[in-house]
This record gives structure tokens, C-alpha cells and sequence, in this order.
């Protein structure tokens, strides 16, 4: 089956930008979601890319793909305080129907 | 956007006694809601895919017996746990799916999630 992965944890210090890394496996991926769940609640939909797309920017986010690599990267701009949380990334699999997420990266945002 | 509730956002309960979990889009119809679990520091695992008017269908090693999944409107989607025990205890997520109109990403809401203590 579809496996997604993520790197656990990242630390970065208020300010600088952060870029959390998301590896996948489906080749026929269409959809590719970012989503930040902070403690105890559920996931916030944040981005998404379409799989024939490189780049896309929504304001301080930047989310990348290399779909050669099958790499889906997010970057976030002047990271603060509040975007401490653990974000997922997720992949539209199984003829569209089902989101496979990954692990999970814990954002740490230091003052 | 798009608003899912659950009831309750969390819950206490007996081992041996049922709990049901109430998903419910507010603003759209959803004739596809998914009931997810997920452990602590963990991902979500999906549980099952429950559609209006018809059987849910589970993913594999989930018991249907055991978490019973009623889609009876295009709102409302229920999850419940029967004879719960210790090991049920988690942190339960519901998403329904919007479709949208033309042009409109479909896209899956989640709800804030119910946690659930079993003694």
C-alpha cells in the first residue's frame, strides 16, 4: 500500500523559515494536502498541490513537488510562535478516495 | 470553509458499555464522511469510509461488529464503540468530504476529534 513519510521533529527559531520534508510512494497521486493539527484538536487544512504542479505559494506558505523524487516539501516564511504544531502531509490515493498521511513532523518554534 | 462538528469532544467511559460519537458537516452535504484514530504522537489511520444510505466499508483489521458506523443523513455520520474497553481508549477524527461545485477542489474537513477515556 501507499506509504507517506515524514521526519519527526524540527526546531527553528522565531523568525526563520521552516521546511518540513514529506516522502510518498503512490506514482498516481493526483492531490497532495498539507494540514496542521495543534494539541488536542482536529487537522486544519492549510495547502494543497496538484500532482502536474511544481510550486505553489499561498502567503507565507510555499509548497513544492518533485514528483520525479515523489518529494513534497513545505516552507514557512518568518516562522512564529503560533505555528507550533505537528503538521501532516497527506496524498489522495485509492482512485481519489481515501487520504493516506504521513507520519507526522512536530514544529518547534523557539523565541 | 467548511465546518465539521463532533459530539462529545471527549468522553469517559466503563469497559463493557457503548459510546456513540456524532460527526456532523454544518455548511455542506456530505455524502462521504471517514472516521480516522489516531494514537498519541501518532498518524491518523483511517477506520472506515461511511456513505449516505449505505454500508460503511471498513479498512482491513477494523472490526465492523465492534465500531458500528451509522451515515443516515448527509449530514450526520456516527461512530459508535460497543462493549468498549481499556484499549479502545484514543483520540477519534471524523472529515467529510466536499465535493463543491465546478472547479472547486474537493476537499476533506476534519472535526475537532473526540477523545475517548475507557476505565
Amino acid at each position: 500500500g501507499e506509504d507517506v513519510e515524514q521526519s519527526l521533529f524540527l526546531s527553528v527559531r522565531e523568525g526563520d523559515s521552516s521546511v518540513i520534508n514529506c516522502t510518498y510512494t503512490d506514482s498516481s497521486s493526483t492531490y497532495l494536502y498539507w494540514y496542521k493539527q495543534e494539541p488536542g484538536a482536529g487537522l486544519q487544512l492549510l495547502t494543497y498541490i496538484f500532482s502536474n504542479m511544481d510550486m505553489k505559494q499561498d502567503q507565507r506558505l510555499t509548497v513544492l513537488l518533485n514528483k520525479k523524487d515523489k518529494h513534497l516539501s513545505l516552507r514557512i516564511a518568518d516562522t512564529q510562535t503560533g505555528d507550533s504544531a505537528i503538521y501532516f502531509c497527506a496524498d489522495l490515493t485509492g482512485g481519489g478516495n481515501k487520504l493516506t498521511f504521513g507520519t507526522g513532523t512536530q514544529l518547534k518554534v523557539e523565541l | 470553509g467548511a465546518v465539521v462538528s463532533q459530539h462529545p469532544s471527549w468522553v469517559i467511559c466503563k469497559s463493557g458499555t457503548s459510546v456513540k460519537i456524532e460527526c456532523r458537516s454544518l455548511d455542506f452535504q456530505a455524502t462521504t464522511m471517514f472516521w480516522y484514530r489516531q494514537f498519541p504522537k501518532q498518524s491518523l489511520m483511517l477506520m472506515a469510509t461511511s456513505n449516505e444510505g449505505s454500508k460503511a466499508t471498513y479498512e482491513q483489521g477494523v472490526e465492523k461488529d465492534k465500531f458500528l458506523i451509522n451515515h443516515a443523513s448527509l449530514t450526520l455520520s456516527t461512530l459508535t464503540v460497543t462493549s468498549a474497553h481499556p484499549e479502545d481508549s484514543s483520540f477519534y477524527i471524523c472529515s467529510a468530504r466536499d465535493f463543491g461545485v465546478a472547479g472547486k477542489l474537493e476537499t476533506q474537513y476534519f472535526g475537532p476529534g473526540t477523545r475517548l477515556l475507557v476505565l
